[in-house]
């Protein structure tokens, strides 16, 4: 069965300091992979997905990035943090077989920027 | 563009009473509707799905059905339990098979079983 992994789970850290949150997948190869941001009061938004290895696209312009360096490995980075980079971040994935069209999610990234 | 539109609540019911959540959507394309529940602390979990008009999906007694005319797939629950309580989220995703592109998510029901 497949699972996804992220951590670490609850990170604090300063404004102006550097992030790397990472997410790994088990189980299933070649899968198309997703980060969301939750912010507190709102919905999920869509940050970056990623069809295959160092294949970005990137939905909203921010001061965040992501990477994949790795088939079944998503990085979410950024190199200073703002206040509003607060939330909870949380990985998917899905597969890129026709019939399947869901998207599985990670426990999440609790981020307090202070 | 996509957009979900549901309650947001919270919904505040007591225990074995009916429950149901409403969820209105428009999408430039045909889209593959879900429910996604996320208990507190944790990531979100697939409840259940639909993939084309008048299909429903079902899930530990949760239900919804596509309903192209109308736009909706509201979710329901014949009676609930105090472990119900969570935030549910509505979904769609207008893509072929095998797309890459993420899912539009309503804001999210807070719904509080009370025993």
């Amino acid at each position: 069965s497949q699972t996804i992994h992220q951590w670490p789970a609850t990170l604090v850290q300063p404004v102006g300091s550097p992030l790397s949150l990472e997410c790994t997948v088990e189980g299933t190869s070649n899968p198309n992979l997703y980060w969301y941001r939750q912010a507190a009061g709102r919905g999920l938004q869509l940050l970056f997905y990623s069809v295959g290895i160092g294949q970005i696209s990137s939905e909203v312009p921010q001061n965040l990035s992501a990477s994949r360096p790795q088939d079944r490995q998503f990085i979410l980075s950024s190199k200073k943090l703002l206040l509003s980079d607060s939330g909870f971040y949380l990985c998917a994935w899905s597969s890129t077989h026709l019939i399947y069209n869901e998207q599985f999610f990670g426990p999440g990234t609790r981020l307090t920027v202070l | 563009g996509d957009s979900v539109t549901q309650m947001e609540g919270p919904v505040t019911l007591s225990e074995e009473a009916f429950l149901t959540i409403n969820c209105t959507y428009t999408a430039t394309g045909y889209p593959s509707l879900f429910w996604y529940v996320q208990y507190p602390g944790e990531g979100l979990q697939l409840l259940l799905k639909a993939t084309k008009a008048d299909d429903k999906g079902s899930n530990k007694g949760f239900e919804a059905t596509y309903r192209k005319e109308t736009t909706s797939f509201h979710l329901e629950k014949g009676s609930v339990q105090v472990s119900d309580s969570a935030v549910y989220f509505c979904a769609l995703r207008v893509s072929p098979g095998g797309g890459a592109d993420g899912l539009t998510f309503g804001k999210g029901t807070h719904l509080i079983i009370q025993p």
